[in-house]
């Protein structure tokens, strides 16, 4: 079965560009999560869907980021503009359900690098 | 609010040698808690998971955990490591008010030596 897919697996951008993220969950399943990773910070939750419909986006940094979810099979985290603090992995990860404890698969990830 | 901390950010074992690396978490009330292990460039594998029962858990890999309520500690383990196991391994936890949401710990980044 093919697992959480992300495109692209590397982008390199300049400041001030807008840049998309891309994700396919595991088919089937109905939760997605996208993740950042950097090293000061680790691993933050950005924002959560189930069903299609965010649930939790406290920790989208600020209006820089925005996230979609047009159906069950491909999630989009766009940042515009964006900046050089921006870099880091950005990680998709999907889950069966939303029940407590249902396990997440993450994607390879997308390691961003904003000059 | 749950958080987790992983108080090793580093830790270096002979391969052949036992592993043993600790986790704490902070929640009220029972909580989910997992094992992910994250290899250079890749994304995060599920190790193993607790919710309930027999405190011991066993995973992939030959890794367990054991749970300990009064210590508030998920630690893993494995009795003879191999080189093929430097990663690096995030503890989570997950809170029965907040869906499948989970929060990670900083992580700890195991090297083996030969």
């Amino acid at each position: 079965d093919a697992g959480v897919i992300q495109s692209p697996r590397h982008e390199v951008t300049e400041m001030g560009q807008e840049v998309t993220l891309r994700c396919k969950p595991i088919s089937g399943h109905n939760s997605l999560f996208w993740y950042r990773q950097t090293m000061m910070r680790g691993l933050e939750l950005l924002i959560y869907f189930n069903n299609n419909v965010p649930i939790d986006d406290s920790g989208m940094p600020e209006d820089r980021f925005s996230a979609k979810m047009p159906n069950a099979s491909f999630s989009t985290l766009k940042i515009q503009p964006s900046e050089p603090r921006d870099s880091a992995v950005y990680f998709c990860a999907s889950s069966l359900g939303g029940a407590p404890g249902d396990t997440q698969y993450f994607g390879p990830g997308t390691r961003l690098t904003v000059l | 609010a749950q958080s987790v901390t992983q108080p090793d950010i580093h830790i270096t074992v002979s391969e052949g040698a036992s592993l043993e690396l600790r986790c704490n978490y902070s929640y009220g009330a029972t909580p989910y808690l997992f094992w992910y292990v994250q290899s250079p460039g890749q994304g995060l594998q599920l190790l193993l998971k607790y919710f309930s029962g027999d405190t011991l858990v066993q995973g992939i890999k030959g890794f367990e955990a054991e749970f300990k309520r009064s210590q508030s500690s998920f630690n893993l383990r494995k009795p003879s490591v191999h080189w093929s196991d430097a990663a690096e391994y995030f503890c989570a936890v997950g809170a029965t008010d907040a869906g499948n949401m989970l929060t990670f710990g900083g992580g700890t980044r195991l090297m083996v030596k030969p």
